[in-house]
């Protein structure tokens, strides 16, 4: 069974960092692209970033303050994110490309606030 | 980048009768390998997404056949032939022809 579990959210001052991680099971992680998706309170599904073998993908608001990568030794998705702002405030979800062309699991999400 | 537009953003419906939610794209969702990475989501209050339809009309795993889609190019249409009361939530269309990916800005779909 497919099992995708984010861990790392909280509270964070403006201008922090955080990493999250998402730990993986279930599956031949060092093979599939991964992502993470984030989404405000009460507002719909934003696209953060994407790996694919080491190469990360960014959306432009977090390109050169979000950093994905991954330890396929451990099973576990990482998002370094610096430089937080109050519009980071979401939900962040992982999500699994598992063959389908699109998003075939998820994770339950971590929550992350950036507040003063 | 490619935006992705739903319509309805509400729609109340009546215990087994049909839902249809639209979809539209701003450019044709056919990658350049010929699929079309076209696929809708649900999302149950409190609870992640979970993918239901890929590549237009390809029922994921689990999901039930009540559930089906359609269109091609630009326009696409998810469709619930009778719904029942656990199919309440926001619908989400999503396109993977492109980077960065892209969704609709989500269907509630509730019970009259």
């Amino acid at each position: 069974e497919v099992q995708l579990l984010e861990s790392g959210g909280g509270l964070v001052q403006p201008g922090g960092s955080l990493r999250l991680s998402c730990a993986a099971s279930g599956f031949t992680f060092s093979i599939y692209d991964m992502s993470w998706v984030r989404q405000a309170p009460g507002k719909g599904l934003e696209w953060v970033s994407a790996i694919s073998g080491s190469h990360g993908y960014y959306a432009d608001s977090m390109k050169g303050r979000f950093t994905i990568s991954r330890d396929n030794s451990k099973n576990t998705l990482y998002l370094q994110m610096n430089s937080l702002r109050a519009d980071d405030t979401a939900v962040y979800y992982c999500a699994l490309h598992y063959g389908s062309g699109s998003y075939d699991y998820w994770g339950q999400g971590t929550l992350v606030t950036v507040s003063s | 980048d490619i935006v992705m537009t739903q319509t309805p953003l509400s729609s109340p419906v009546t215990l087994g009768q049909p839902a249809s939610i639209s979809c539209r794209s701003t450019q044709s969702l056919v990658h350049s390998d010929g699929n079309t990475y076209l696929s809708w989501l649900q999302q149950r209050p409190g609870q992640p997404p979970r993918l239901l339809i890929y590549k237009i009309s390809n029922r994921f795993s689990g999901v039930p056949d009540r559930f089906s889609g359609s269109g091609a190019g630009t326009d696409f249409t998810l469709k619930i032939s009778r719904v029942e009361a656990e199919d309440v939530g926001v619908y989400y269309c999503m396109q993977a022809t492109q980077l960065p990916y892209t969704f609709g800005q989500g269907t509630k779909l509730e019970i009259k």
